[in-house]
């Protein structure tokens, strides 16, 4: 039982360029959620998953795009990286039918130059 | 909009002593309130969380208070350790059907020896 699985961890991206970030749970959780942190601030929900093929809308999504075709899987889609995506990302799943508790994966580390 | 803040960036505690952490919300129909600690370099971890009928809820060495009237939530650590050093996080589980976790800024405790 891994959790929640990020890739890559750490990641540099030129202006413009493009990158999926992966992330998977193991858990069968319905709930799935992508973050970002920048640094020395909270957390802003980029995109979330109530379940596979429904997605919606977050805090910050502008510049991201998410799909789940999985319960397992829910990748994050930067399509033309700028610098104010510079950010840690951390994914988050849980089951919110029986508790409350979101258990994240590590992060993925994103600069874009 | 849902907002969820804090009144203090950073807490400096001696170690052996009680540690008050607080956070102000906004969205007075959350039926959750949850707190995370993340150590650096890694994902929030759960620690404890309390429903929004409650005013109270005790775990290990942690207590988490509810205030509904000022919309203010607390985290009270017994005993503080060099282990509980980190950035501590209230967020709110948004309701109606869309199951939003909304993080506060965060605050840094600092346990000094």
């Amino acid at each position: 039982n891994a959790g929640v699985t990020q890739t890559p961890k750490f990641r540099i991206l030129k202006i413009g360029q493009s990158m999926t970030l992966q992330c998977a749970q193991d858990m069968n959780h319905n709930y799935m959620y992508w973050y970002r942190q920048d640094p020395g601030m909270g957390l802003k929900l980029i995109y979330y998953s109530v379940g596979a093929g429904i997605t919606d809308k977050g805090e910050v999504p502008n510049g991201y795009n998410v799909s789940r075709s999985t319960t397992e899987d829910f990748p994050l889609r930067l399509e033309l990286a700028a610098p104010s995506q510079t950010s840690v990302y951390f994914c988050a799943s849980s089951d919110l039918m029986y508790n409350t508790e979101a258990f994240f994966g590590q992060g993925t580390r994103l600069t874009v130059v | 909009g849902e907002s969820v803040g804090l009144h203090l960036p950073t807490l400096s505690v001696q170690e052996g002593d009680n540690s008050i952490i607080n956070c102000a919300y906004s969205n007075s129909a959350s039926d959750y309130f949850i707190w995370y600690k993340q150590e650096s370099g890694k994902g929030p971890q759960f620690i404890i969380d309390i429903r929004s009928n409650m005013d109270k809820r005790q775990g290990q060495r942690v207590t988490v208070l509810l205030n509904k009237t000022v919309k203010h939530l607390s985290l009270q650590i017994a005993a503080t350790q060099p282990g509980d050093s980190a950035v501590y996080f209230c967020a709110e589980r948004a309701t109606s059907g869309t199951y939003k976790y909304i993080f506060g800024t965060g605050t840094r405790l600092k346990v000094l020896a």
